[in-house]
């Protein structure tokens, strides 16, 4: 089975710190995701990539970048750490182009910035 | 309006009782639907995606309607395993972005 693995599961970082999130799948796919989750705002898009060192802004991209070396791995980048970026993190792989496509998500990351 | 409705609930029912979520979409282009469920504290999971002639599995139905651009899940026979959140999901033709709803929350009592 298609395995997403985020580096932690809990963080506590300081204002003005620089966060990295770290995402790793298995699977050789091409398409990797960063979401975040808030209470009665849902999953919003952060940034994607569909391929190697190619990325794309999602809906709220401001605060953040990312980073792509490798197929299996996708790190997030807060480059200045901010209280409003206290938040769930999720990461999400997926097939490109295929027929029964399906988001693979990781078990998250749960960020509290003081 | 956002892109993607959906009544947050809860949806209280009990068990063995039938029930149906509606989600609406604003983009007209959207091309792929889906359910996916999120237990508390868990990553989302794929339920189901939906098809343009509606699909079942087991006790969960599907159904799309393109004209008035909302999709549904319905659960027959509801289990307590059941009680979740239900997140609707779309996807513009053409691109990567798959866009989320808030998600409906079912309880299903004993």
């Amino acid at each position: 089975d298609v395995k997403v693995t985020q580096s932690s599961r809990y963080l506590v970082k300081r204002t003005g710190e620089k966060v990295f999130l770290e995402c790793v799948q298995d699977m050789d796919h091409e398409n990797m995701f960063w979401y975040r989750q808030d209470p009665g705002l849902g999953l919003r898009l952060i940034y994607f990539s569909y391929d190697v060192k190619m990325k794309e802004k999602g809906d709220i991209p401001e605060g953040y970048s990312v980073s792509r070396e490798k197929k299996e791995r996708f790190s997030l980048i807060l480059e200045s750490a901010s209280t409003n970026q206290t938040s769930m993190y999720l990461c999400a792989s997926s097939v490109r182009g295929s027929p029964n496509e399906k988001l693979f998500f990781g078990s998250g990351t749960q960020l509290s910035v003081l | 309006r956002k892109e993607v409705e959906q009544d947050p609930g809860p949806f209280n029912v009990p068990e063995g009782a039938t029930v149906a979520f509606n989600c609406t979409y604003s983009n007209s282009a959207s091309q792929s639907f889906f359910w996916y469920r999120q237990d508390c504290r868990k990553e989302p999971k794929l339920l189901m995606s939906v098809y343009s002639s509606g699909n079942e599995d087991g006790r969960f139905t599907a159904q799309l309607n393109r004209a008035s651009q909302y999709i549904s899940l319905l659960i027959r026979d509801s289990k307590l395993s059941d009680s979740a959140t239900y997140l609707c999901v779309v996807r513009g033709e053409g691109t990567y972005k798959y866009i989320f709803g808030t998600g409906t929350r079912l309880k299903v009592l004993a």
